[in-house]
């Protein structure tokens, strides 16, 4: 059965802060990993990872990909109470059908 | 550019009670369609997918069903609502092949 399991599942940090949040995987045939920012309704994009080794970067934010290990980091550097959210992680295999399957979240809050 | 409505954005229902949830795309044709259930402070569980009208996929046995009457309008029902359907409801389109999703602004069902 595919799963996504992410870790922690909350943190609490203070403005500046660097924070990394894990996402693991079991798929099969992987295509393509997402990274989701979730703050009071919809999830809102962050990055798409089909790679191994490449990050992507958006401001203070970065993801890379290790598909030999099966996982995902995304950083957040100088973090801002902005940033407090729910952080998705889902996970798209070739089971047929387009359906990305989700971890649970980690739920992170900045202090001021 | 493409965009997806969701509504309504709240919603109080007592037991017993129907449910219509109703989802739009605009700008685009042929879209995967998702219904995605979140608990509080959780991850998304899938509930249906639709690859094209008419052509409803469940993921998981429960009170809801969905519809597609129309290329880019899909429909979350119940005939009644229990207790545990409360959550926080979305709706997703995504393009066939590796893209990602978008989502729409959620309904929060709270059922009473």
């Amino acid at each position: 059965e595919d799963k996504v399991v992410q870790s922690p599942l909350s943190l609490v940090v203070h403005e500046g802060d660097t924070v990394t949040l894990n996402c693991s995987y079991e798929v099969t045939n992987f295509r393509s990993l997402l990274w989701y920012k979730q703050e009071k309704k919809a999830p809102t994009f962050l990055f798409m990872l089909t790679s191994s080794g490449i990050e992507k970067k958006s401001g203070r934010l970065s993801s890379i990909l290790d598909k030999k290990e099966l996982f995902s980091i995304l950083n957040i550097t100088a973090t801002q109470t902005g940033d407090s959210a729910i952080y998705l992680c889902a996970v798209l295999g070739t089971s047929g059908t387009y359906k990305y399957i989700f971890g649970t979240g980690t739920r992170l809050k900045v202090l001021a | 550019s493409q965009t997806i409505h969701q509504w309504p954005a709240t919603l109080v229902q007592p037991v017993g009670s129907p449910l219509s949830l109703e989802c739009t795309v605009e700008g685009t044709s042929n879209p995967n369609l998702y219904w995605y259930r979140q608990a509080a402070g959780r991850g998304l569980q899938l509930l249906f997918y639709s690859v094209g009208i008419g052509q409803i996929s469940s993921e998981v046995p429960q009170n809801l069903s969905a519809s597609r009457p129309q290329d880019r309008q899909f429909i979350l029902s119940s005939k009644k609502l229990l207790l545990s359907d409360s959550g926080f409801y979305l709706c997703a389109w995504s393009r066939t092949g590796n893209y990602g999703y978008t989502f729409g602004s959620g309904t929060r069902l709270t059922v009473v």
